[in-house]
């Protein structure tokens, strides 16, 4: 069966450069979730969007940005890198129906030096 | 590559035996509970889900009990194997009515011993 498919695997970056990371969702799943994960750390809920319209946001930084396209894929935009920035994204996508599960990708691991 | 919960509780279990893994969520108003596993370097996989209308549901090899009145979670994995080895995760969803916004629980990292 399709997963959730996220590029690129791996990421290194220079502080203050930017970063952009891709996910494609799952065929037919509506909303697309980002979640940080620092070492040791539970995923942390940055934003989602369904039918290409933010519907949630949770602790994601101003210097981050995200959208939906009309395929449905998303981007995670990242700019002015900092160090903490350091992290595992994952993206997570469902179909927004009444308790769906998220179904996530295998993350991007961003490293910024 | 980077583990996965280095510093998270960590629960060791002979092969063969039960594990218990537990969770504390924090919102009374959640209505749906997911489990989830992560293996080094992997997403989140899921495993079991529960709606709040229901204290238990069942899967294969595995069982999620759910206790709303103190705000608690547990997984249960029979006959534990090697292959459970990894870091476990709850997952509520918080979201307003019409919205999801699902927030992880603190892990917990099952060692599987043979």
């Amino acid at each position: 069966a399709a997963g959730v498919i996220q590029s690129p695997r791996h990421l290194i970056k220079e502080k203050r450069e930017t970063a952009t990371l891709k996910c494609y969702p799952i065929p037919r799943h509506d909303t697309v979730y980002w979640y940080q994960q620092g070492p040791g750390q539970d995923p942390q809920f940055l934003i989602s969007f369904y039918e290409k319209m933010q519907s949630d946001k949770g602790s994601i930084p101003d210097r981050f940005s995200a959208q939906q396209f009309s395929d449905y894929h998303s981007e995670l935009n990242m700019s002015s890198l900092e160090l903490g920035d350091s992290a595992l994204y994952f993206c997570a996508s469902s179909v927004q129906e009444y308790n769906s599960p998220l179904h996530f990708g295998n993350g991007t691991r961003l490293t910024v030096t | 590559g980077e583990s996965v919960g280095l510093h998270l509780p960590t629960l060791s279990v002979q092969e063969g035996d039960n594990s218990i893994i537990n969770c504390a969520y924090s919102n009374s108003a959640s209505d749906y509970f997911i489990w989830y596993k992560q293996e080094s370097g992997k997403g989140p996989q899921f495993i079991i889900d529960i709606r709040s209308n229901m204290d238990k549901r069942q899967g294969q090899r595995v069982t999620v009990l759910l206790n709303k009145t103190v705000k608690h979670l547990s997984l249960q994995i029979a006959a534990t194997q090697p292959g459970d080895s990894a870091v476990y995760f709850c997952a509520e969803n918080i979201g307003a009515s019409g919205t999801y916004k699902y927030i992880f629980g603190t892990g917990t990292r099952l060692k599987v011993l043979a």
